[in-house]
């Protein structure tokens, strides 16, 4: 089975910078995955920020960006802010028509 | 503008079954699929199922698959999900989420509020 993996927990200080990371335990992440990439604050739905590897979502600042990093896809947060702090969620599309998600980094900003 | 609304909280029991629906307006719903998204208490989100809803075609993870069917009413903008001989780890909020439209299919654009799904025996 595969499976989508995420650092559970990062830290980053105000006005930081910090890359979130998505793999395969088996192989490597690809544009072919259509990466994508949500932010859930507790009690919201999840809200999309990054589709397609790197292509921002309808009024995602430009602070948020997204790519492939060696095997893995990624994504960075420049200038962090409080609340910028969420889980934050990677999905990868499968070529079998099946999705998967990561299991989600919890980013804190202090 | 794009809104869904989901049905409220089931309350089931064990081996029960339990139908959602998920209703899109703001605009042309057969040109979005739709997937289902569930995440139980404290976890991940975990992708279950998605619907052509223009020709209904389907497909299901390989978790749940044989449990649960997906059905659309193009003329209600509706989606169904329905789960079959529930189990306790089936508990959780259960999601709609718009696939992006054209090339944009492989994200989930817009979200729907979630409907609470509560299994005990």
């Amino acid at each position: 089975q595969t499976v989508v993996t995420q650092e559970p927990s990062f830290s980053v200080s105000p006005g930081g910078t910090v890359t979130l990371t998505c793999a395969l335990t088996s192989g490597s992440v690809s544009t072919s995955h259509y990466p994508s990439w949500y932010r859930q604050t507790p009690g919201q739905s999840p809200r999309a920020l990054i589709y397609t590897t790197n292509k921002r979502s309808s009024g995602v600042p430009d602070r948020f960006s997204g790519s492939i990093l060696g095997n893995k896809a990624a994504l960075a947060i420049t200038g962090a802010q409080a609340d910028d702090e969420a889980d934050y969620y990677c999905m990868l599309y499968l070529n079998n028509g099946i999705w998967v998600f990561g299991g989600g980094t919890k980013l804190t900003v202090l | 503008q794009v809104q869904f609304v989901q049905s409220g909280a089931e309350v089931k029991k064990t081996g029960a079954s339990v139908r959602l629906s998920c209703k899109a307006s703001g605009y042309t719903f057969t040109s979005h699929a739709m997937h289902w998204v569930r995440q139980a208490p404290g976890q991940r989100l975990e992708w279950l199922a998605w619907i052509n809803t223009g020709n209904g075609n389907t497909k299901y993870s390989e978790k749940i698959q044989g449990r649960v069917s997906i059905t659309r009413d193009p003329s209600a903008s509706t989606t169904y999900m329905e789960l079959r001989n529930l189990r306790s780890d089936d508990t959780a909020l259960y999601y709609c989420a718009r696939a992006g439209g054209g090339t944009n299919w492989a994200y989930f654009d817009s979200w729907g509020q979630g409907t609470l799904v509560a299994v005990s025996s």
